[in-house]
């Protein structure tokens, strides 16, 4: 079956690094992906990263794949204020022809 | 311009009413999808078409009905709107490919029924 899992908040201080976490079911993921929803918007994708990889570094993101444990991980170091968000991740799978099933978000709150 | 465009962005209807709400996009794409969006629930998908012809129910489609006018327009409607139907409602396109399949969405309509 397919289900992608993430904790609801996280609360971090402007500065410090933010890790929010992910835990999907299905092993034949092939990419997982990271989206950014900002206040009023819809979703963008922020990062994503391809099942043969480990780990995936885009400038402050830094993406981890765990497939043993089946989990992702998105850190942001130097959090900022403009990084409060709500941070799905997302799974698709090998055929390419079923949806992106998304987990329920994290919403990340960043205090100045 | 905006490549995925919703109308209306904000929408305040009365129980038993008939809603359409609209989704254009410039991208090209075959695929579009239709989600709402509840606080806690995350995204839920209601519906999606992979092109002109083929439209598919999604997690939660139950009270929603579809058309894929055109390669580019995809609308929803509710036949008879209800209040537990009052959320957040995104269109999102993706290309054809074989497994990577990024979508991309709309700005929302946010969707109140009285």
């Amino acid at each position: 079956g397919e289900d992608v899992e993430q904790s609801l908040f996280l609360s971090v201080r402007e500065g410090d690094s933010s890790v929010i976490n992910c835990t999907y079911t299905d092993s034949s993921s092939t990419y997982l992906y990271w989206y950014k929803q900002e206040p009023g918007a819809g979703l963008q994708l922020l990062t994503y990263i391809f099942s043969n990889m480990d780990m995936k570094q885009d400038q402050r993101l830094t993406v981890l794949l765990n497939k043993k444990d089946k989990h992702l991980s998105l850190r942001i170091a130097d959090t900022q204020t403009g990084d409060s968000a709500i941070y799905f991740c997302a799974e698709t799978f090998p055929s390419g022809n079923t949806p992106l099933v998304f987990g329920k978000g994290t919403r990340l709150s960043v205090i100045a | 311009d905006a490549d995925v465009t919703q109308t209306p962005r904000n929408r305040i209807t009365k129980t038993g009413k008939r809603i359409m709400l609209e989704c254009s996009q410039t991208k090209g794409h075959d695929r579009m999808y239709w989600y709402r969006q509840d606080p806690g629930l995350g995204l839920r998908l209601i519906y999606y078409s992979f092109d002109v012809k083929d439209i598919n129910k999604g997690e939660i489609s139950d009270g929603y009905s579809v058309s894929r006018q055109a390669q580019a327009k995809f609308s929803l409607s509710l036949e008879s709107a209800i209040p537990n139907q009052t959320a957040l409602y995104f269109c999102a396109t993706s290309a054809r490919t074989y497994s990577y399949n990024e979508q991309f969405f709309g700005p929302g309509t946010r969707l109140t029924v009285l």
